[in-house]
């Protein structure tokens, strides 16, 4: 089975541009949350998408948005970019269950200069 | 939000060497307790999704003990190896029933050849 992808893998940006990151979840997961980790921080939550709908959203501006499509396929958008949003963005599917066990990507380092 | 404590930020131990450590998290509202291995150029991979006080869960070398009443988990690692140098990151979710891990800045671990 393959594992979450997520693309670009690396993205240079300047300040106030815009960005949109993509992860597809594995085959048969619903649930695609997005985290974000700059240095020294822990993973933090950004939101989650199910059916196509957000159902949780973490204390990020709404300079950060999301959507998901009908094949669970997430992206993730960035407005108005600062220096402090330069980060690893990491995506994460799961089953819907009880516990939600998260299965991870590989990330997405965003830079912004 | 949940505040998510790991202890000790970092670790060095001789191949060989048996340790452990501490996630603490809010025992009110508690619902589960996740652990991920994140190394180094990887994604994170859950290692065990723990719901019950007095929980054991083991993985190879690898176990865990969760007390729900406390707000504390525990990770042991028995005999380290190099290969399991990696930051290792707990996560809570509370009894809200959504999907809103909350992460602690982990824990690096290096073992020693």
């Amino acid at each position: 089975k393959a594992g979450v992808t997520q693309t670009p893998r690396y993205l240079i940006k300047t300040r106030g541009q815009q960005v949109t990151l993509s992860c597809s979840p594995i085959s048969g997961h619903r649930s695609v949350s997005w985290y974000q980790q700059t240095p020294g921080q822990g993973l933090q939550f950004l939101f989650e998408y199910f059916s196509e709908t957000q159902r949780n959203k973490g204390n990020f501006p709404g300079r950060f948005s999301g959507r998901q499509f009908s094949n669970s396929r997430s992206e993730m958008n960035v407005s108005t970019l600062e220096l402090g949003d330069s980060a690893l963005y990491l995506c994460a599917s799961s089953l819907i269950s009880s516990t939600y066990e998260q299965y991870f990507g590989p990330g997405t380092r965003l830079t912004v200069t | 939000i949940l505040n998510v404590e790991q202890s000790p930020q970092s670790l060095h131990v001789q191949e060989g060497d048996s340790t452990n450590f501490t996630c603490s998290f809010p025992s009110s509202n508690f619902y589960a307790l996740h652990w991920y291995r994140w190394e180094t150029a990887k994604s994170p991979e859950a290692l065990f999704v723990m719901t019950l006080n007095g929980d054991e869960k083991k993985k190879g070398r690898i176990s865990a003990t969760l007390n729900t009443k406390e707000g504390y988990s525990y990770l042991y690692i028995k005999g380290s190896q190099p290969e399991d140098s990696a930051t290792y990151l707990c996560a809570s979710l509370d009894q809200t029933g959504a999907n809103n891990l909350f992460f602690g800045t982990g824990t690096r671990l290096t073992v020693i050849p």
